[in-house]
């Protein structure tokens, strides 16, 4: 079953902060992140392991809470660049995507 | 420069006409995967595999087939396309338990 994303769309202006939820109703492994771009293939992000360490990459971090199965992805200070659209990946048996999160970000 | 190379980016064909979209990665990576990614259902797997000579269906296998022959190619074979089987495929690779690396996509559309 798909984990579930949410919000489904955000709209921030530069500067401003966005958090991104993912939540399985299975026990998970892992969780990945993956940004793709308008056209382009998804580009990975990171992976948050059992453990429920916070892990970062520029301005974006994540979180992974194993006993709730669920995720989060925190965009601070977006930028420009930072549009496009969020998937998670949750990883039990096999790796499955969420319906993704539409993120745009303006001037 | 490490690549996952599908082929064709773009394909338009009829009904009932086989076609095969190919994948190749230069990675000796062990796992590939097919996606098909449509509007507001994110992406979807059709089959994967694990290593050559080892396949298995992801969520929505109906009407597609794959092979792992050798390590580096997974094609996706579409015996009898229909309608419903347009959208944007993706395929991807990875070492075991590391990240997925895609391909650039394949947007096919059946008439």
């Amino acid at each position: 079953q798909q984990p579930v994303q949410s919000p489904q769309a955000v709209i921030l202006r530069e500067g401003e902060d966005a958090v991104i939820n993912c939540s399985s109703s299975k026990a998970l492994y892992s969780v990945h992140w993956y940004r793709q771009k308008h056209g382009e293939a998804p580009v990975f992000l990171m992976i948050l392991l059992k453990g429920g360490e916070q892990k970062g990459h520029e301005k974006i971090s994540a979180s992974f809470n194993e006993k709730k199965q669920q995720s989060s992805l925190y965009l601070t200070a977006s930028q420009l660049s930072y549009s496009g659209t969020y998937f998670c990946g949750t990883e039990s048996d096999k790796l499955i995507f969420g319906t993704g999160t539409r993120l745009q970000v303006f001037p | 420069e490490a690549q996952v190379t599908q082929n064709p980016r773009y394909l338009i064909t009829v009904t009932g006409k086989k076609l095969t979209v190919t994948c190749s990665q230069n990675m000796n990576h062990e796992y590939m995967s097919w996606y098909r990614q449509d509007p507001g259902l994110g992406l979807r797997q059709i089959y994967y595999s694990m290593n050559v000579e080892v396949t298995d269906k992801g969520d929505v296998p109906e009407g597609y087939k794959v092979s792992r022959k050798e390590k580096r190619n997974f094609p996706l074979i579409l015996e009898s396309p229909s309608p419903n089987q347009t959208s944007l495929y993706f395929c991807a690779s990875s070492a075991l338990g590391a990240p997925l690396h895609f391909g650039n996509g394949t947007r096919l559309t059946v008439t």
